[in-house]
């Protein structure tokens, strides 16, 4: 069984298009996460959310939207998308957001043309 | 400066040797420590946590935290072929419940 998982696993698409990223989990995690990994490995936190509330908010361009329908999901829109929008972004969860050990998805590998 | 940071390597040993690989973090209030290891085209995954000042050690794995020096470091011991990874420091610092990542050291161990 995954523990976290992400769909879909690959994403082209051009640019200014809008798309979606899903994520799952099945730990019974309260808390989950979005990062974006760039071509030179840097993982950045984008959002968290507790309990479908969101607790984390960087400064990401607002085309980027989170969506937590409930706790055991955590979505990730993306309006008009950019050639730099290209990376990696990993969902990820942790038993609540005092607990810092994070379960990382598999990942979705997103490359705008 | 960098939250986090990391020599980005890649750092290379022969197999059986120690793998040291070093961390520094800015924010000085900061109280958990982690390192992640991630394989090419995979997600990272928790190896090791520290919390404490001092050496903590799993298996081949030993972490090492002095935090007077900011200072966070990963040992490797018998270092083998299947070791090779990006490792990443993370830190959870005093702001908010966010952990900062630094960009990670290529580790290659040649057999």
């Amino acid at each position: 069984d995954t523990a976290v998982s992400q769909t879909p696993k690959y994403l082209v698409t051009q640019m200014g298009n809008d798309k979606s990223i899903k994520c799952e989990q099945n730990l019974g995690h309260d808390t989950m996460y979005w990062y974006k990994q760039d071509s030179k490995k840097f993982l950045k936190i984008m959002f968290s959310y507790n309990n479908k509330e969101l607790i984390i908010n960087e400064t990401v361009p607002n085309r980027f939207s989170p969506k937590s329908p409930d706790k055991a999901h955590l979505n990730l829109h993306i309006n008009s998308l950019e050639l730099g929008d290209s990376a990696v972004y990993f969902c990820a969860s942790s038993l609540d957001r005092d607990q810092e050990t994070q379960y990382f998805g598999p990942g979705t590998r997103l490359l705008v043309l | 400066q960098k939250e986090v940071e990391q020599n980005s390597g890649p750092l290379s040993v022969p197999e059986g040797a120690i793998a040291s690989l070093n961390c520094t973090y800015s924010d000085r209030g900061s109280q958990s420590f982690f390192w992640y290891r991630q394989y090419s085209g995979k997600s990272p995954e928790l190896i090791m946590s520290i919390y404490s000042n001092g050496d903590k050690e799993d298996g081949r794995f030993t972490a090492q935290l002095n935090k007077a020096s900011q200072y966070v470091s990963l040992l490797i011991r018998d270092s083998q072929p299947s070791d090779s990874a990006t490792y990443l420091c993370a830190v959870r610092g005093t702001g908010g419940f966010k952990t900062i990542f630094g960009a990670g050291t290529r580790l290659f161990v040649k057999a």
